[in-house]
């Protein structure tokens, strides 16, 4: 079976762009989660998202924003980009809200220039 | 708020090595916890978790013991082999304060090296 599959897998960006990113959760979760981690730190939750709504929010300015779709699958978006929002983005898929194990994509490393 | 403490890196150990990775929380209430691996370049894989008070989570010879009366989750291998190089994270999981959804909490991560 596919595990979480991310788009794309690079991406460089220079400051005040905008950025989408995609993720596709496991068939059958209907939860998606996203992280952003930097380098050489934890992963940090960003949203959460489940049935199309949003669940859950991390500590991220407004800049950032996201979305879920009938099949479950998820965009976070991106505005104004600073170079500080260089990171690796992490998409997590669990079965339902109620679960508490959660499993990560491959990513999409960000870079701001 | 939750928070996890995991011991800091490098670590760096020969082939067959006892390996021990220290992992220590906060949290309110009664969290799931976990360890996650990333290998150079990837994202991150379940390795095991532990859901409940003295639970033993293991895979792949890596375990780890749920310790409630000291809050703590270490990590443990008798013997390390080179392609267990990588970071490990801890992670604990725990309803947020609404009640309404689970979020993952991270440690910093240890980054191990296993030497031939």
């Amino acid at each position: 079976d596919a595990g979480v599959t991310q788009s794309p897998t690079h991406l460089i960006k220079t400051r005040g762009q905008h950025v989408t990113l995609r993720c596709s959760p496991i068939s059958g979760h209907k939860s998606v989660s996203w992280y952003q981690q930097v380098l050489g730190q934890g992963p940090q939750f960003i949203f959460q998202y489940y049935e199309k709504e949003e669940r859950g929010r991390g500590n991220f300015p407004d800049r950032f924003s996201a979305r879920q779709f009938p099949n479950y699958s998820s965009e976070l978006n991106v505005n104004a980009l600073l170079l500080g929002d260089s990171a690796l983005y992490l998409c997590a898929s669990s079965l339902e809200i109620s679960t508490d194990t959660q499993y990560f994509g491959p990513g999409t490393r960000l870079t701001v220039l | 708020g939750d928070s996890v403490t995991q011991m800091e890196g490098p670590v760096t150990l020969s082939e067959e090595a006892f390996l021990t990775i220290n992992c220590t929380y906060t949290a309110t209430g009664y969290p799931s916890l976990f360890w996650y691996v990333q290998y150079p370049g990837e994202g991150l894989q379940l390795l095991l978790k532990a859901t409940k008070a003295d639970d033993k989570g293991s895979n792949k010879g890596f375990e780890a013991t749920y310790r409630k009366e000291t809050t703590s989750f270490h990590l443990e291998k008798g013997s390390v082999q080179v392609s267990d190089s990588a970071v490990y994270f801890c992670a604990l999981s725990a309803l947020n304060s609404g009640g309404s959804n689970y979020k993952l909490t991270f440690g910093k991560g240890t980054l191990l090296t296993v030497n031939p």
